[in-house]
C-alpha cells in the first residue's frame, strides 16, 4: 500500500534553516509527481510546492519563493523540502502528497515545523 | 491566483441530515475540482475528483456536482463518522493548487 512518512520538524529560530524528508514507498515514486502541503495551527490548508515526477518543473506559492526549495531523489524515493529564511508564520504542519493530476491522492501523517526564538 | 471561498464556515447538524457544502472558485475551474476530509490530527483524506467522481472507497452518500465556478459537496445522511472539516481544492491551475478555507461540520 502507498506509504508517505515526513521527518525532520522541529522547532527553528527565526532566519534559520530546516530540511524535511519525505520516504514513499508503496508505488514507483519515479513516476509521480509530488507536493508539499501545510496547515498553520488552526487554520486552512495551503500548498507550498510541487515537483515534477523527474525533476523538472517546480513550482512554488508566492509566500515562500526564493526561500524554500523542493528536490527529489528518484533512486531513494525520496522527496525533500529545503526551508531557508525561515519565519514564524512558517509555523505549521508539513505534509507530503502525491500527486494524481487530479488532486493529491495519498497523504503523509505530517511533521510539525516551529519557528520561535 | 484563483480564489476558492466555502461556505458556510462551519455548521452544526445531527446524524441523518442531508448536508451541502457550497465552494466558489473566482472564475470557472472547468469541473477541476476536488474534496477532501479532514478529521483533527489527522492528513486530509480525499473524497471526490473532477468536482463529481468518488475516489476509491468512499461512501456512496458522499456525492459532488457542479460547474463553471461554483461546486457542492453533498452528504445525503450524515454518519457520526463525518463530522469533519471538508475542504475543496481546484487544479485548474495545475499543478499550482489553491484550497477553500474549510467548512467545519459539527455535531448538533
Amino acid at each position: 500500500q502507498v506509504q508517505l512518512v515526513e521527518s525532520g520538524g522541529g522547532v527553528v529560530q527565526p532566519g534559520g534553516s530546516l530540511r524535511l524528508s519525505c520516504d514513499a514507498s508503496g508505488f514507483i515514486f519515479s513516476n509521480f509527481g509530488m507536493h508539499w502541503v501545510r496547515q498553520a495551527p488552526g487554520k486552512g490548508l495551503e500548498w507550498v510546492a510541487f515537483i515534477r515526477f523527474d525533476g523538472y518543473n517546480i513550482h512554488y506559492a508566492d509566500s515562500v519563493k526564493g526561500r524554500f526549495i523542493i528536490s527529489r531523489d528518484n533512486s531513494k524515493d525520496t522527496l525533500f523540502l529545503q526551508m531557508n529564511s525561515l519565519r514564524p508564520e512558517d509555523t505549521a504542519v508539513y505534509y507530503c502528497a502525491k500527486d494524481s493530476q487530479q488532486a493529491m491522492d495519498y497523504w503523509g501523517q505530517g511533521t510539525l515545523l516551529t519557528v520561535s526564538s | 491566483a484563483i480564489r476558492m471561498t466555502q461556505s458556510p464556515s462551519s455548521f452544526s447538524a445531527s446524524t441523518g441530515d442531508r448536508v451541502t457544502i457550497t465552494c466558489r472558485a473566482s472564475q470557472g475551474i472547468n469541473s477541476h475540482l476536488a474534496w477532501y476530509q479532514q478529521e483533527p490530527g489527522k492528513a486530509p483524506k480525499p473524497l471526490i475528483y473532477g468536482a463529481s467522481n468518488l475516489q476509491s472507497g468512499v461512501p456512496s452518500r458522499f456525492s459532488g456536482s457542479g460547474s463553471g465556478s461554483e461546486y457542492t459537496l453533498t452528504i445525503t445522511s450524515v454518519q457520526s463518522e463525518d463530522f469533519a472539516t471538508y475542504y475543496c481544492q481546484q487544479y485548474y491551475t495545475y499543478p499550482m493548487y489553491t484550497f477553500g478555507q474549510g467548512t467545519k461540520l459539527e455535531i448538533k
